[in-house]
């Protein structure tokens, strides 16, 4: 079955820290991967996506890196932001059958960025 | 450019009471779908659909119905509505072969 594990459930750190957000899969055969955010009552914007011939994409004080064959990816935020709180959620793309493709979502880590 | 809008924001149903769920998109996009996000679950798909009169099963399709009769739009039913249907549902869409989903604000249905 594919799944996917975001560790932890929840962070708060100070602000200017660096953080990294973790996200595991059991299923290599990827198509790409995403990070997304979620503010409250708010849908999902993107943020960064990475092919699976990728290993890493980067935007800004954002650093998304993926490593297929341990299942594995990382968010990196630098010098984080009480404007960086929010739910970070992490979802993997595999083709349908059928057409189409795919997201399957970790069940996110929510970040606050205490002043 | 509205992006993918979804209508309406909020509903409160009784058990056993029906309902429909739309989305609509202004970006010509192909291939659209319906999440729902429950606490410490993630986002689920119910159904899908890669073009106009086409719709298929999801992860957790048992409950709902979906019709996608004009391209733009995608409907989700609820025919007999149940307490384990409360949730945040989300519509996405995208070009078809594209990368990147977009996803529209939320319905937050609850249901006595």
């Amino acid at each position: 079955k594919q799944e996917v594990t975001q560790i932890p459930a929840a962070l708060s750190v100070p602000e200017g820290e660096n953080l990294v957000l973790n996200c595991s899969f059991t299923d290599s055969a990827i198509y790409n991967l995403q990070w997304f955010r979620q503010d409250p009552g708010k849908g999902l914007t993107s943020l960064l996506l990475i092919q699976s011939s990728q290993r890493e994409q980067t935007s800004g004080r954002l650093n998304a890196s993926l490593d297929k064959s341990s299942g594995r990816s990382t968010l990196y935020i630098a010098a984080s932001q009480p404007g960086d709180s929010a739910t970070y959620l992490c979802a993997v793309r595999w083709v349908l059958t059928g057409g189409g493709n795919k997201l399957t979502f970790g069940t996110g880590t929510q970040l606050k960025v205490e002043l | 450019n509205a992006g993918v809008t979804q209508t309406p924001k909020f509903r409160v149903l009784k058990t056993g009471q029906s309902m429909t769920l739309l989305c609509a998109q202004d970006m010509n996009h192909e291939y659209m779908y319906w999440y729902r996000q429950d606490p410490g679950m993630g986002l689920r798909l119910i159904h899908y659909s890669v073009g106009e009169g086409t719709t298929a099963k999801g992860e957790v399709p048992d409950g709902y119905n979906v019709s996608r009769l004009k391209k733009q739009n995608f409907l989700l039913g609820l025919e007999s509505a149940a307490p384990s249907q409360t949730s945040v549902y989300f519509c996405a869409s995208t070009y078809a072969g594209a990368d990147t989903q977009y996803f529209g604000p939320g319905t937050r249905l609850t249901v006595l």
